[in-house]
């Protein structure tokens, strides 16, 4: 199993929309969580941390499963400027942060 | 907003030959991370540093590869001997802290190119 996997997409979806984006990991001792997004040929930029709680940043939901492993993406009111690749990282070790990423979703936000 | 910067930006080399890239991470930062981009593939692990020292490697990290905190604000990636495969976006990285919620800021990149 990978250490970190999502699913690729493409998510292709209206403006104003709701979308969702998975991510599963596979290792239980993992502590720390973040979604990054990633532009084309740009470097990743942190997009929100994820808390046990599960957190709220505007219009984006992140969550976090550690039962079955898995953090999500939510993000309503889709706009045009989503559109990006959306990277999950995942630290390899609970003591580390040593992040591991998944291949990315690539949504497109259209008009 | 402090930032993590690389330099050169774009690298031609022929294979064969060694490249250093070149990191100043951000200033307060004590963690460093050397990340790499294959174009159209994920963002692959390659090494964490601190206190001088390796930290963790990635099996990619073989014995062509090389860091180094030559002074109290530059870390360099240095790859000896490089091979057509290394062609990629590199991407040094720098947290404040090694545990918790201390996020990697990364820098935008050096593109290498080996021909």
């Amino acid at each position: 199993r990978k250490e970190v996997e999502q699913d690729p997409g493409p998510f292709n979806v209206p403006e104003g929309a709701t979308v969702a984006f998975n991510c599963t990991y596979s290792n239980s001792a993992s502590q720390s969580f973040f979604w990054y997004r990633q532009d084309c040929r740009k470097e990743p930029k942190l997009l929100m941390s994820v808390y046990s709680s599960g957190n709220e940043d505007g219009r984006f939901t992140a969550q976090l499963n550690r039962a079955s492993q898995y953090i999500s993406l939510l993000i309503r009111d889709s706009k045009l400027s989503d559109s990006a690749t959306y990277l999950c990282a995942v630290n390899s070790r609970g003591n580390n942060n040593d992040m591991r990423f998944g291949a990315g979703t690539r949504l497109t936000v259209k008009p | 907003e402090p930032e993590v910067t690389q330099t050169p930006s774009h690298q031609v080399t022929q294979m064969g030959q060694e490249v250093i890239l070149r990191c100043v991470p951000i200033s307060n930062h004590l963690y460093f991370y050397w990340y790499r981009q294959i174009l159209g593939q994920k963002v692959e692990f390659l090494v964490s540093f601190y206190n001088n020292e390796i930290s963790e490697k990635s099996e990619i990290f073989d014995d062509q590869f090389s860091v180094e905190r030559p002074d109290g604000s530059n870390f360099t990636l240095k790859i000896r001997s490089t091979k057509l495969e290394d062609s990629a976006m590199y991407f040094c990285a720098s947290s404040e802290l090694n545990r918790g919620l201390s996020p990697l800021h990364f820098g935008n990149g050096t593109r290498l190119t080996v021909t």
